[in-house]
């Protein structure tokens, strides 16, 4: 299958504090980038998206950062709650409209 | 308004067999995606339904099938299952002239024994 990595990041952080989340993409060509979030028993959840011609996209306590020079994308949280524990994920859409999954980041939220 | 539907939750089937989930996207919604998620492989796309017409597959052997019907409803097979096969299968469906992410279903979590 089309597949990108293997290895499951995690990243802790205390309750109220902010968290960065990163992710690398592989295709230059991607003109679309999405951040999803999945819960235990959940399908992956749109949290918010940025279009190439951006390099940053803010929504409700949620910020995407896009530096296409590195292809890297970040997704910060502000005031992380204990909610936010999860599973996220960064997508790109390919040249042929194909939605492609980074290999995720377990966010955990310590009380 | 209705999300994405997959059926059945859980699905246990023996090695050999075959095996068919379905999915029925948000009303309006006609692209229909469908991804094979595990732990060490993270979401993998299998392919992409469009009006009934695949427009998109991923690299997976032919035993991996699907179908999409005229009311959008989208349906994937499995044939000759291995233990490999063992997944959570994803469904996702995206609106119509909005160039954005998908909307996931739960989800189908398959065990072959």
């Amino acid at each position: 299958g089309e597949s990108v990595g293997l290895h499951l990041p995690t990243l802790s952080v205390q309750e109220g504090d902010n968290s960065i989340i990163n992710c690398a993409y592989s295709n230059s060509a991607s003109d679309y980038f999405i951040w999803y979030k999945q819960e235990s028993g959940k399908g992956p959840q749109f949290i918010i998206d940025i279009r190439s011609n951006m390099d940053k996209r803010q929504g409700q306590r949620v910020t995407v950062l896009l530096n296409k020079t590195v292809k890297h994308l970040s997704l910060q949280i502000a005031a992380t709650q204990p909610g936010d524990s999860a599973v996220y994920f960064c997508a790109w859409k390919t040249s042929y409209d194909k939605v492609i999954f980074g290999p995720g980041t377990s966010l955990s939220v310590i009380p | 308004k209705a999300g994405v539907t997959q059926t059945p939750r859980y699905l246990i089937k023996t090695r050999g067999q075959q095996v068919t989930l379905s999915c029925s996207p948000i009303s309006g919604h006609r692209s229909v995606s469908w991804y094979q998620q595990t732990p060490g492989q993270g979401l993998q796309f299998l392919f992409e339904y469009f009006s009934e017409t695949q427009r998109n597959k991923g690299n997976f052997p032919g035993r991996f099938s699907g179908r999409q019907f005229s009311n959008s409803r989208s349906e994937m097979n499995v044939s000759t299952l291995e233990l490999g096969d063992s997944a959570l299968y994803l469904c996702a469906s995206r609106g119509p002239g909005r160039v954005d992410g998908y909307t996931f279903g739960s989800g189908t979590r398959l065990t072959v024994v």
